[in-house]
Protein backbone atom coordinates (compact mmCIF):
# COMPACT_ATOMS: atom_id res chain seq x y z
CA UNK A 1 0.00 0.00 0.00
CA UNK A 2 0.95 3.61 -0.13
CA UNK A 3 3.46 5.35 2.12
CA UNK A 4 3.54 8.61 3.93
CA UNK A 5 3.72 11.26 1.15
CA UNK A 6 4.87 14.78 1.89
CA UNK A 7 4.46 17.68 -0.01
CA UNK A 8 6.29 19.50 -1.62
CA UNK A 9 9.85 17.76 -1.65
CA UNK A 10 11.64 21.01 -1.26
CA UNK A 11 10.69 24.10 -0.76
CA UNK A 12 12.91 27.39 -1.31
CA UNK A 13 11.45 30.94 0.85
CA UNK A 14 12.46 34.32 1.33
CA UNK A 15 13.23 35.26 5.30
CA UNK A 16 9.88 36.79 6.38
CA UNK A 17 7.08 34.71 4.18
CA UNK A 18 5.09 32.12 5.68
CA UNK A 19 5.21 28.59 4.09
CA UNK A 20 2.92 25.75 3.99
CA UNK A 21 3.61 21.98 4.29
CA UNK A 22 1.44 19.19 3.93
CA UNK A 23 1.59 15.47 4.74
CA UNK A 24 -0.60 12.30 3.66
CA UNK A 25 -0.39 9.58 6.35
CA UNK A 26 -1.19 5.93 5.73
CA UNK A 27 -4.74 5.39 5.15
CA UNK A 28 -6.38 4.38 8.42
CA UNK A 29 -3.75 5.46 10.60
CA UNK A 30 -4.83 7.20 13.74
CA UNK A 31 -1.67 8.86 15.41
CA UNK A 32 0.62 11.60 12.81
CA UNK A 33 3.43 13.11 13.44
CA UNK A 34 6.12 15.87 12.84
CA UNK A 35 9.84 16.06 13.22
CA UNK A 36 12.46 18.62 12.38
CA UNK A 37 15.86 17.35 11.06
CA UNK A 38 18.69 19.71 11.08
CA UNK A 39 22.61 19.68 11.25
CA UNK A 40 22.54 21.49 14.25
CA UNK A 41 19.87 20.07 16.57
CA UNK A 42 19.29 16.00 14.58
CA UNK A 43 16.31 14.83 15.27
CA UNK A 44 13.38 17.06 17.03
CA UNK A 45 9.59 16.07 18.00
CA UNK A 46 7.35 18.86 16.78
CA UNK A 47 3.90 18.08 16.98
CA UNK A 48 1.65 14.85 17.76
CA UNK A 49 -2.30 14.09 16.40
CA UNK A 50 -3.76 11.32 18.04
CA UNK A 51 -7.50 11.10 16.30
CA UNK A 52 -9.77 13.86 17.46
CA UNK A 53 -7.40 14.76 20.90
CA UNK A 54 -6.15 17.75 21.66
CA UNK A 55 -2.48 17.65 19.99
CA UNK A 56 0.99 17.47 21.86
CA UNK A 57 2.48 20.71 20.67
CA UNK A 58 4.99 20.59 23.10
CA UNK A 59 8.34 20.31 20.46
CA UNK A 60 6.75 23.44 18.25
CA UNK A 61 10.04 25.91 19.18
CA UNK A 62 7.90 29.18 18.62
CA UNK A 63 4.28 30.37 18.16
CA UNK A 64 5.42 31.30 14.69
CA UNK A 65 4.60 27.23 13.74
CA UNK A 66 1.18 26.17 14.18
CA UNK A 67 -0.02 22.69 12.72
CA UNK A 68 -3.71 21.47 11.90
CA UNK A 69 -5.40 17.73 10.82
CA UNK A 70 -7.95 17.87 9.14
CA UNK A 71 -10.91 15.27 9.32
CA UNK A 72 -8.27 13.30 10.79
CA UNK A 73 -6.27 12.84 7.69
CA UNK A 74 -4.32 14.87 5.95
CA UNK A 75 -2.20 17.49 8.56
CA UNK A 76 -0.54 20.69 7.55
CA UNK A 77 2.61 22.30 8.99
CA UNK A 78 2.67 26.13 8.95
CA UNK A 79 5.64 28.03 9.43
CA UNK A 80 5.23 31.79 9.97
CA UNK A 81 7.79 34.70 9.17
CA UNK A 82 9.98 32.21 8.52
CA UNK A 83 13.56 32.68 9.48
CA UNK A 84 16.57 31.22 7.98
CA UNK A 85 16.92 29.15 11.57
CA UNK A 86 13.87 26.85 10.13
CA UNK A 87 15.64 25.56 7.28
CA UNK A 88 15.93 22.38 7.50
CA UNK A 89 14.14 18.74 5.93
CA UNK A 90 10.94 18.53 7.80
CA UNK A 91 8.99 14.94 8.08
CA UNK A 92 5.82 13.72 8.78
CA UNK A 93 4.98 10.47 10.16
CA UNK A 94 2.15 8.28 10.89
CA UNK A 95 1.22 5.01 13.36
CA UNK A 96 -1.38 2.74 13.98
CA UNK A 97 -2.29 3.16 17.81
CA UNK A 98 -1.58 -0.49 18.78
CA UNK A 99 0.91 -1.72 20.85
CA UNK A 100 1.13 -4.74 18.33
CA UNK A 101 1.96 -2.22 15.68
CA UNK A 102 4.00 0.48 17.55
CA UNK A 103 5.91 1.77 14.36
CA UNK A 104 6.07 5.61 13.16
CA UNK A 105 6.48 5.37 9.79
CA UNK A 106 8.00 7.92 8.19
CA UNK A 107 7.59 10.17 4.96
CA UNK A 108 10.42 11.43 2.43
CA UNK A 109 9.99 14.96 4.71
CA UNK A 110 9.77 18.26 3.06
CA UNK A 111 13.30 20.70 1.84
CA UNK A 112 13.01 24.06 3.21
CA UNK A 113 15.31 26.68 2.36
CA UNK A 114 15.20 29.79 4.06
CA UNK A 115 16.76 32.89 2.12
CA UNK B 1 13.10 12.76 30.63
CA UNK B 2 14.54 10.84 27.79
CA UNK B 3 17.61 10.47 25.96
CA UNK B 4 19.38 8.47 23.26
CA UNK B 5 23.07 8.28 22.87
CA UNK B 6 25.24 6.76 19.99
CA UNK B 7 28.96 7.20 20.55
CA UNK B 8 30.10 6.78 17.07
CA UNK B 9 29.16 9.42 14.50
CA UNK B 10 30.92 6.80 12.20
CA UNK B 11 31.47 3.12 12.16
CA UNK B 12 33.87 1.47 8.98
CA UNK B 13 33.75 -1.91 8.23
CA UNK B 14 34.64 -4.39 5.48
CA UNK B 15 32.49 -6.25 3.46
CA UNK B 16 31.41 -9.42 4.55
CA UNK B 17 32.63 -8.53 8.25
CA UNK B 18 30.20 -7.72 11.25
CA UNK B 19 29.13 -4.96 12.13
CA UNK B 20 27.98 -3.62 15.39
CA UNK B 21 26.50 0.06 15.56
CA UNK B 22 26.01 1.13 19.22
CA UNK B 23 22.93 3.05 21.15
CA UNK B 24 22.63 3.36 24.81
CA UNK B 25 19.32 5.18 26.38
CA UNK B 26 18.47 6.48 29.32
CA UNK B 27 14.24 6.17 30.41
CA UNK B 28 12.09 6.07 33.16
CA UNK B 29 9.95 3.36 32.56
CA UNK B 30 10.05 0.59 30.28
CA UNK B 31 11.39 1.70 26.59
CA UNK B 32 9.86 0.70 23.49
CA UNK B 33 13.32 1.15 21.27
CA UNK B 34 13.75 1.37 17.34
CA UNK B 35 16.48 1.50 14.64
CA UNK B 36 15.81 3.34 11.71
CA UNK B 37 17.91 3.88 8.64
CA UNK B 38 18.24 6.72 6.75
CA UNK B 39 19.86 6.81 2.70
CA UNK B 40 20.60 10.12 1.29
CA UNK B 41 18.08 12.52 -0.06
CA UNK B 42 15.03 10.03 1.34
CA UNK B 43 13.13 9.71 4.87
CA UNK B 44 13.63 7.71 7.48
CA UNK B 45 13.34 3.74 7.08
CA UNK B 46 12.00 1.52 10.29
CA UNK B 47 14.52 -1.46 10.57
CA UNK B 48 13.25 -2.98 13.90
CA UNK B 49 11.86 -2.24 17.37
CA UNK B 50 11.73 -3.93 20.67
CA UNK B 51 8.16 -4.13 22.47
CA UNK B 52 8.44 -6.33 24.74
CA UNK B 53 9.50 -9.91 24.78
CA UNK B 54 12.57 -11.80 23.63
CA UNK B 55 15.46 -9.35 23.94
CA UNK B 56 17.08 -10.38 20.09
CA UNK B 57 14.74 -9.13 17.52
CA UNK B 58 15.27 -9.11 14.11
CA UNK B 59 14.50 -6.91 11.18
CA UNK B 60 14.60 -5.88 7.96
CA UNK B 61 17.43 -6.66 5.37
CA UNK B 62 19.39 -9.17 8.07
CA UNK B 63 19.54 -6.65 10.86
CA UNK B 64 19.41 -7.63 14.24
CA UNK B 65 19.47 -6.06 17.81
CA UNK B 66 20.01 -7.63 21.23
CA UNK B 67 18.02 -5.51 24.32
CA UNK B 68 19.91 -5.12 27.29
CA UNK B 69 18.41 -3.96 30.58
CA UNK B 70 20.97 -4.33 32.67
CA UNK B 71 23.30 -1.85 30.06
CA UNK B 72 20.24 -0.21 28.91
CA UNK B 73 21.81 -0.71 25.46
CA UNK B 74 20.37 -1.60 22.01
CA UNK B 75 23.21 -2.04 19.63
CA UNK B 76 22.39 -3.16 15.81
CA UNK B 77 24.11 -5.95 14.70
CA UNK B 78 24.52 -8.01 11.15
CA UNK B 79 26.24 -10.66 10.51
CA UNK B 80 27.90 -10.05 7.52
CA UNK B 81 27.97 -6.45 6.14
CA UNK B 82 27.48 -5.34 2.04
CA UNK B 83 28.02 -2.15 0.53
CA UNK B 84 24.37 -0.88 -0.05
CA UNK B 85 24.18 -1.01 3.64
CA UNK B 86 26.22 2.00 3.73
CA UNK B 87 23.67 4.86 5.35
CA UNK B 88 23.21 6.47 8.58
CA UNK B 89 21.49 4.51 11.27
CA UNK B 90 19.10 6.64 14.18
CA UNK B 91 18.47 4.74 17.43
CA UNK B 92 15.31 5.68 19.09
CA UNK B 93 13.23 5.69 22.36
CA UNK B 94 9.61 6.28 23.37
CA UNK B 95 8.19 5.22 26.66
CA UNK B 96 4.41 4.89 26.52
CA UNK B 97 1.75 6.42 28.70
CA UNK B 98 0.79 6.97 31.36
CA UNK B 99 4.72 6.53 32.31
CA UNK B 100 5.98 8.89 28.89
CA UNK B 101 4.56 10.29 25.89
CA UNK B 102 4.03 9.65 22.74
CA UNK B 103 7.03 11.12 21.14
CA UNK B 104 10.32 9.43 19.92
CA UNK B 105 13.58 10.61 20.78
CA UNK B 106 16.05 10.26 18.78
CA UNK B 107 20.31 9.44 18.66
CA UNK B 108 22.04 11.76 16.74
CA UNK B 109 22.51 9.05 13.63
CA UNK B 110 25.86 6.92 13.08
CA UNK B 111 27.21 7.12 9.69
CA UNK B 112 27.99 3.58 8.31
CA UNK B 113 30.28 3.10 5.72
CA UNK B 114 31.24 -0.63 4.78
CA UNK B 115 33.72 -0.92 1.80
CA UNK B 116 35.13 -3.21 -0.25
Amino acid sequence: GAGVSQSPSNKVTEKGKDVELRCDPISGHTALYWYRQSLGQGLEFLIYFQGNSAPDKSGLPSDRFSAERTGGSVSTLTIQRTQQEDSAVYLCASRLTRVSTDTQYFGPGTRLTVL
Amino acid sequence: AQSVAQPEDQVNVAEGNPLTVKCTYSVSGNPYLFWYVQYPNRGLQFLLKYITGDNLVKGSYGFEAEFNKSQTSFHLKKPSALVSDSALYFCAVRVPPPGGGNKLTFGTGTQLKVEL
